[in-house]
């Protein structure tokens, strides 16, 4: 089935650096999102992409939709201790019958030390 | 307004006892998703819902899983004879129609001794 390789696994930060994570695929998907999850809580939405080559923001991130649409990166600017948490990616083929599934890569752990 | 809501938070089962895991959804959202998470991994598809119809469970991993949802709101997971591989963290989702959109609910910790 679909894999999705999410690297790097961990990251460990200084408050106010940058970071970058990015997800790769051996199939092509039509949207990547990306999620932020919480101990104890669900993954919640914090950028979702429709295109390949796009590039969208919120906020402090950024999130990019690889043009061979089977890549997207995340970029945090200028992290906050909030920001502490696992962000997964995911792909998902088409809305149809299937509408709405996603293949999630494993994560990356973000530490971000005062 | 209410996000989606799961219960119980926390299941402790003893191999070989059925489970029943509850989601409420967002009212109004029509498509309705169970993933299963285990420790260290990411979400992996279970089964799909849009209004009452099932329509994908090609991600139920025996046919001791089974989902339901009959009046296209409240949906449950039911797991029979649980084993311990069942054990992880059991998530419902749901979203509005033909969006890509899904809001998480908290989900369940099943934990099978």
């Amino acid at each position: 089935g679909q894999q999705l390789n999410q690297s790097p696994q961990s990251m460990f930060i200084q408050e106010g650096e940058d970071v970058s994570m990015n997800c790769t695929s051996s199939s092509i998907f039509n949207t990547w999102l990306w999620y932020k999850q919480d101990p104890g809580e669900g993954p919640v939405l914090l950028i979702a992409l429709y295109k390949a080559g796009e590039l969208t923001s919120n906020g402090r991130l950024t999130a990019q939709f690889g043009i061979t649409r089977k890549d997207s990166f995340l970029n945090i600017s200028a992290s906050i201790p909030s920001d502490v948490g696992i962000y997964f990616c995911a792909g998902q083929l088409s809305l149809n019958t299937n509408a709405g599934k996603s293949t999630f890569g494993d994560g990356t752990t973000l530490t971000v030390k005062p | 307004g209410a996000g989606v809501s799961q219960s119980p938070r926390y299941k402790v089962a003893k191999r070989g006892q059925d489970v029943a895991l509850r989601c409420d959804p967002i009212s109004g959202h029509v498509s309705l998703f169970w993933y299963q998470q285990a420790l260290g991994q990411g979400p992996e598809f279970l089964t799909y819902f849009q209004n009452e119809a099932q329509l994908d469970k090609s991600g139920l991993p025996s046919d001791r899983f089974f989902a339901e949802r009959p009046e296209g709101s409240v949906s449950t997971l039911k797991i029979q004879r649980t084993q311990q591989e069942d054990s992880a963290v059991y998530l419902c989702a749901s979203g509005p129609r033909g969006a890509y959109e899904q809001y998480f609910g908290p989900g369940t910790r099943l934990t099978v001794t």
